[in-house]
């Protein structure tokens, strides 16, 4: 079992729709959990963290974790076309261990 | 201010070149980290530095080595590579080891010939 699964996708989803991005990890110590996007060819851009159960909204981006159920989560309301790009989901235990990614497609 | 940078942004080299990747950054974050990332794959941890000490060497092969001269700056020397060493590498770093988010600086696209 990998430590951070995610769907590689590709998710496409029309332009101003809700897309939503899933993480589960394995290690239930994990204390911290990071969504990242990466544009092809460019490095990882932090977008949301989160440390506690429940949701944090930032902007158009919601982060959801459910610490029992070992599953963290993005929302992205009203998507856009730049929001086309690949999102690690990345959790710390002892370390920040990536998932392979999940590529998004918003189409206009 | 969240910004990493480094240079250079392309680099190109031999198998018998000795070169060196600098990383900063000026947020007073006392972590910095290496990271290798390969096409379509997620970063990949290589090394950590806490309060200018190497905390973590993930198994690197010795023809990768880090240095951190000072709080602010991250080096990466490079020798003997060999092609499969191509790649991006980027440099991250964060308040604390480990505990808060990492920024990631845009990296340096690495090609050995």
């Amino acid at each position: 079992q990998k430590e951070v699964e995610q769907n590689s996708g590709p998710l496409s989803v029309p332009e101003g729709a809700i897309a939503s991005l899933n993480c589960t990890y394995s290690d239930r110590g994990s204390q911290s959990f990071f969504w990242y996007r990466q544009y092809s060819g460019k490095s990882p851009e932090l977008i949301m963290f989160i440390y506690s159960n429940g949701d944090k909204e930032d902007g158009r981006f919601t982060a959801q974790l459910n610490k029992a159920s070992q599953y963290v989560s993005l929302l992205i309301r009203d998507s856009q076309p730049s929001d086309s790009a690949t999102y690690l989901c990345a959790v710390t235990a002892n370390k920040l261990v990536f998932g392979a990614g999940t590529i998004l497609r918003v189409k206009s | 201010d969240t910004e990493v940078t480094q240079t250079p942004k392309h680099l190109v080299m031999g198998m018998t070149n000795k070169k060196s990747l600098k990383c900063e950054q000026h947020m007073g974050h006392r972590a910095m980290y290496w990271y290798k990332q390969k096409a379509k794959k997620p970063p990949e941890l290589m090394f950590v530095y806490s309060y200018e000490k190497l905390s973590i060497n993930e198994s690197v092969p010795s023809r990768f080595s880090p240095e951190c001269p000072n709080s602010s700056l991250l080096n990466l020397h490079l020798h003997a590579l060999q092609p499969e060493d191509s790649a991006l590498y980027l440099c991250a770093s964060s308040l604390i080891f480990m505990r808060d988010e990492q920024y990631f600086g845009p990296g340096t696209r690495l090609t050995v010939t």
